[in-house]
């Protein structure tokens, strides 16, 4: 039931462009972005609650295509301080919740 | 506004022993759910509870319990250690009685060394 994220890993340069994707084989009811540094607690981004619906969270922003049970995450002009491991979370009952596989995301100078 | 707290932050237990973990959540929430993650995983949903009953578990052992107080703090309980249970454990909090009711704000966590 664990969603599948894409890339597993990803290396970008200050500026660039980054998309993450979670797929689940499960009906979705929500889809959540968390950014996870190493040693530290997830850190909530945002939550898609309506399909098709995007969200944004300064240069973040998210989709979630209902039919598809897929989100995707958008970092556009990546900063450093953007590096971390990226998990999408999935519920389908509204009262458990799933992590994804995990994107670990490293932006260089 | 005092976000979710955990205690302690640090514990080192033997094979076998015992251990609880304290979580105390976000002002407003009335939700606590708990999370095992380990070292390079993510996390992994082990309960919820609500109105002090437990709402909802994941695929963990009976030797996991917890339990919810009536200011919305949580314990969890881990019975017999074993040495896999070594783990970050993360508590998260949400309000089921907000709008955006699943919406969750962790804690710094516990980190668990099982020798």
């Amino acid at each position: 039931q664990q969603p599948v994220q894409s890339p597993q890993a990803v290396i970008l340069r200050e500026g660039e462009d980054a998309v993450i994707n979670c797929s689940s084989s499960k009906a979705l009811y929500s889809v959540h972005w968390y950014r996870q540094k190493h040693g530290e607690a997830p850190v909530f981004l945002m939550i898609l609650l309506k399909g098709g619906e995007q969200k944004g969270h300064e240069k973040i922003s998210a989709s979630f295509n209902e039919k598809k049970q897929q989100s995707s995450l958008y970092l556009t002009a990546s900063q450093l301080s953007y590096s971390g491991t990226y998990f999408c979370g999935a519920s389908n009952t509204g009262n458990q919740f799933y992590f994804g596989t995990g994107t670990s995301l490293t932006v260089i100078p | 506004d005092a976000g979710v707290t955990q205690s302690p932050t640090h514990l080192i237990k033997t094979r076998g022993q015992q251990v609880t973990l304290r979580c105390s959540p976000k002002s407003g929430h009335d939700t606590v759910s708990w999370y095992q993650q380990a070292l390079g995983q993510g996390p992994q949903f082990i309960f919820q509870y609500y109105e002090e009953e437990e709402r909802q578990r994941g695929n963990f052992p009976d030797r996991f319990s917890g339990h919810q107080f009536p200011n919305y703090s949580s314990e969890l309980n881990v019975n017999a250690l074993l040495l896999g249970d070594s783990a970050l454990y993360l508590c998260a909090s949400s309000s089921l009685a907000g709008g955006s009711k699943d919406t969750q704000y962790f804690g710094p966590g516990t980190r668990l060394t099982v020798l």
